[in-house]
Parts: C-alpha cells; sequence; structure tokens
C-alpha cells in the first residue's frame, strides 16, 4: 500500500488560495489519488481525485506532475467554513485493496 | 437520499459487554468499510466487504468481527468491550471500482465509549 506524507497543519487568511502538498513516492501503476475532507464530528466527505495531470471540480483543483510521486490539492478562495482536516490517499480499491487514511493536514482558515 | 445511515449514533458500555453497530446504505454499493479514528488521529481501518459473504481484514481488526450477509448491511461487533475501544466509528461505501476508484461515502459517526 502506497504511504502519503502531508503536512500536519496550514493557517491562512480568508480569500487566499490554500495549496496542500502530499508526497506519495512509491505509487503504483494503477493507484488513484484521492483527497477528504473531514469536519468535526462528521465522517469524512470526498473532494477531489486523479490519476496524473489536472483535474477540477466546483470544490478545488488536483494538480500530479507527470512522476505521480506527489499531488497538491488546490483551494481557491478559501472562507472560514474550510476549516477542517485535508486527507490525502493513494491506492487502487479495485484491486481489492483498501485505503489508509494517515493524519491528515488540519487546515485553519482565519479572518 | 439517505446514503450511509449508522446506528447508535452514541453509546456508553461497560468492560467486557458487547454490542453491534449497524451499518446500512441505500446506494447498491458492492464495498463496505469500517473505520474507527481516535482523537486528533486520523482513521484506521478495522474491516471491510468487496461484496455479500465476502470480508477482510484491515489494520487493526482484533476485538471486532463483521459479517455481510446482504449488499445494504454491514454491522460491526464488539464482543468483549475494552476501554481500548473507546473511539468515534465510521461505516463507508463505495461502488465497485472497475478500472478506476470510487469515492467512499462516510456515514455520521457511531460515538463509542467504553466504561
Amino acid at each position: 500500500l502506497a504511504k502519503t506524507t502531508q503536512p500536519i497543519s496550514m493557517d491562512s487568511y480568508e480569500g487566499q488560495e490554500v495549496n496542500i502538498t502530499c508526497s506519495h513516492n512509491n505509487i503504483a501503476t494503477n493507484d488513484y489519488i484521492t483527497w477528504y475532507q473531514q469536519f468535526p464530528s462528521q465522517g469524512p466527505r470526498f473532494i477531489i481525485q486523479g490519476y496524473k495531470t489536472k483535474v477540477t471540480n466546483e470544490v478545488a483543483s488536483l494538480f500530479i506532475p507527470a512522476d505521480r510521486k506527489s499531488s497538491t490539492l488546490s483551494l481557491p478562495r478559501v472562507s472560514l467554513s474550510d476549516t477542517a482536516v485535508y486527507y490525502c490517499l493513494v491506492g487502487d480499491i479495485g484491486a481489492g485493496t483498501a485505503l489508509i487514511f494517515g493524519k491528515g493536514t488540519t487546515l485553519s482558515v482565519s479572518s | 437520499n439517505a446514503g450511509v445511515t449508522q446506528t447508535p449514533k452514541f453509546r456508553i458500555l461497560k468492560i467486557g459487554q458487547s454490542m453491534t453497530l449497524q451499518c446500512t446504505q441505500d446506494m447498491n454499493h458492492n464495498y463496505m468499510y469500517w473505520y474507527r479514528q481516535d482523537p486528533g488521529m486520523g482513521l484506521k481501518l478495522i474491516y471491510y466487504s468487496v461484496g455479500a459473504g465476502i470480508t477482510d481484514k484491515g489494520e487493526v481488526p482484533n476485538g471486532y468481527n463483521v459479517s455481510r450477509s446482504t449488499t445494504e448491511d454491514f454491522p460491526l461487533r464488539l464482543e468483549l468491550a475494552a476501554p481500548s475501544q473507546t473511539s468515534v466509528y465510521f461505516c463507508a461505501s463505495s461502488s465497485h471500482a472497475g478500472v478506476s476508484n470510487q469515492p467512499q461515502h462516510f456515514g455520521d459517526g457511531t460515538r463509542l465509549s467504553i466504561l
């Protein structure tokens, strides 16, 4: 199972762009990169998923370089409500393996 | 649009008691999972299932049992509750992955205290 490394915490102010980078040096060919968001007292919520290059949805963008050994979650113009823990997961559930959640990155947004 | 439903939301157990945490999903997902989350930590996988009748151990299966008799339900059983099992338990489900991963949908969790 591919292990991921991400910063323990990050601070930002409202309106700024936040980039959270995740390292996954031993990512396998079939592995996808998935990011989840978790608010206190709630279950994690899917944000975005990608395999290579760039993926964008209404919430975030995900940048994946050609070697796929890292990925960057980009949150445009964060607000106070984006304060949460963000998890980067790497794996291929289609192969019958389960994904591993690390400690995640705690993002604190201030006004 | 229920998604993943967990019951109960809160429970206090005495050491040595047993209980079953219920989880049901209405999305016809093949994959289901049980995680525990200790304070300030990430989620740790307890057990998972890739379909009815099939279950596999995750990172921390000791002290727990699961069954998957139907696609919808994936109950988690604690046989002899211990203080170390005090945690928040999350159930999740995802559709069959095929050639790509499908995101997991999580329930709201069960907060369990063992005293």
